[in-house]
């Protein structure tokens, strides 16, 4: 079956720390990936997405994500979080010529400390 | 900026009873989806719509719960009889068409007791 997997469940970060999640996906055909961020008490928000070209996508409030096609890999990373990164974070993925379902991984909390 | 609208926000409800929810998608946005996030995991599509005809349903249990999206705008989901797994959040989340990026709307969170 198709699944998404997120390695981390809960992250805690001290301000200008660095940040990378881990977002691994089970398809074999092509994909679409994004990343989807939710701020408490906000609805889910798009960080990035890629679907072709080149494989480092930046998003949104300084976030990057790199697309490793032989790792099936899609992380999230931020050279420098502020405490207002904290949030949860979603990988998400969208197996290519599908009717745009959107498979989720289980999310990662990110606790951005001052 | 336009965007998803959901009512109500929050729904407590008995078991057995009858709940519906509400979406309307941005406007000219063809396809919409209702999705259920259960706490600690991510959303899960229950049901896709294509204007108005049913795209994917394979995760909707239909014994209990339907989803109608009549002239192809707004939209509705209901459960009847609710149960206690039942409780989570329900989303809807549009896009223009299916290849789209997809805009979410602020949930319904659902309790049953």
């Amino acid at each position: 079956a198709q699944s998404v997997s997120q390695h981390n469940h809960h992250v805690i970060l001290s301000e200008a720390a660095s940040l990378e999640l881990g977002c691994n996906y089970s398809y074999g055909g092509t994909v679409n990936l994004f990343w989807y961020v939710q701020y408490p008490g906000q609805h889910l928000q798009l960080l990035l997405k890629y679907f072709s070209g080149d494989p480092l996508v930046k998003g949104i409030k300084g976030f990057e994500a790199e697309f490793i096609k032989s790792k099936f890999s899609f992380n999230l990373r931020k050279p420098s979080v502020q405490w207002s990164d904290t949030a949860e974070y979603f990988c998400a993925v969208n197996p290519s010529g599908n009717t745009g379902k959107l498979i989720f991984g289980q999310g990662t909390t990110l606790q951005v400390k001052p | 900026e336009a965007e998803v609208a959901q009512s109500p926000r929050y729904k407590i409800t008995e078991k057995s009873q009858a709940v519906a929810f509400w979406c309307d998608p941005i406007s000219g946005h063809a396809t919409l989806y209702w999705y259920r996030q259960i706490l600690g995991q991510g959303p899960e599509l229950l049901v896709q719509f294509q204007d108005e005809s049913v795209v994917d349903d394979s995760q909707l249990p239909k014994d209990r719960f339907s989803a109608e999206r009549l002239k192809g705008v707004d939209s509705t989901l209901k459960i009847q009889p609710a149960e206690l797994g039942d409780s989570a959040m329900y989303l809807c989340a549009s896009s223009l068409d299916m290849s789209y990026e997809q805009y979410f709307g602020p949930g319904t969170r659902l309790t049953v007791t």
